[in-house]
């Protein structure tokens, strides 16, 4: 069964400082994977994608994310956190078989607060 | 400009009186599916469709219907709601199980309160 467990539910930084998101994913098939933002108040905005290609990916906004089979990882990361970047985060698999083809499965988030 | 569109945005109603929220998008897809959002749970997925007339259950279904006449529209009906329904609502489309994208487009969003 595909499955996507994200590691922290808080994470708090100081503006200026690198951010990092775990997100582990556990499927049989070679997954296709998301990262989803939502700020307060708003709907899901697409940060970025994995889908086989290159395995260091990068989105929106400075983020970027790198896929690594070895550890079932997909974390997302950015250089230096921005007062704007407060927000949830979901890490997404894509499931890949059978009548459910194409269902996502989200992880239950990790809120991002940012410090002055 | 192409959206998800939901109605209404934010609903209060009480236990047992029926309601229905709306979804509709203008981009011709395939595929539509509703989520609902908890606190430390993430989204969860309700329903999906496949396309017109082809729906299927996804992870949490009881207490909800849903129905595909057309293609831009994907109703989700709470025939009899009760407050364990009380949570924010999304819509999402993408164009479909081959498409390889697989970018899911979500509607802004329905918070529903049940008392």
């Amino acid at each position: 069964a595909q499955s996507v467990t994200q590691l922290d539910s808080h994470v708090s930084v100081s503006e200026g400082t690198p951010v990092l998101l775990r997100c582990n994913y556990s499927s049989s098939y070679s997954p296709s994977l998301f990262w989803y933002v939502q700020h307060p108040n708003k709907g899901l905005q697409l940060l970025l994608k994995y889908t086989s290609a290159a395995t260091l990916v990068k989105g929106i906004n400075g983020f970027e994310a790198e896929f690594k089979k070895s550890e079932t990882s997909f974390h997302l990361t950015k250089p230096s956190a921005h007062m704007s970047d407060a927000a949830e985060y979901f890490c997404v698999v894509l499931l890949g078989y059978g009548g459910s083809q194409g269902n996502l499965i989200f992880g239950k988030g990790t809120k991002l607060s940012v410090k002055p | 400009e192409a959206q998800v569109t939901q109605n209404p945005r934010y609903l209060i109603t009480v236990t047992g009186k029926k309601l229905t929220v709306t979804c509709s998008q203008n981009m011709n897809h395939e595929y539509m599916s509703w989520y609902r959002q908890d606190p430390g749970l993430g989204l969860r997925q309700i329903y999906y469709s496949m396309n017109v007339e082809v729906t299927d259950k996804g992870d949490v279904p009881e207490g909800y219907k849903v129905s595909r006449k057309e293609k831009r529209n994907f109703p989700l009906i709470l025939e009899s709601p009760s407050p364990n329904q009380t949570s924010l609502y999304f819509c999402a489309s993408r164009p479909g199980p081959g498409h390889a994208a697989y970018e899911q487009y979500f509607g802004p969003g329905t918070r529903l309160t049940v008392t």
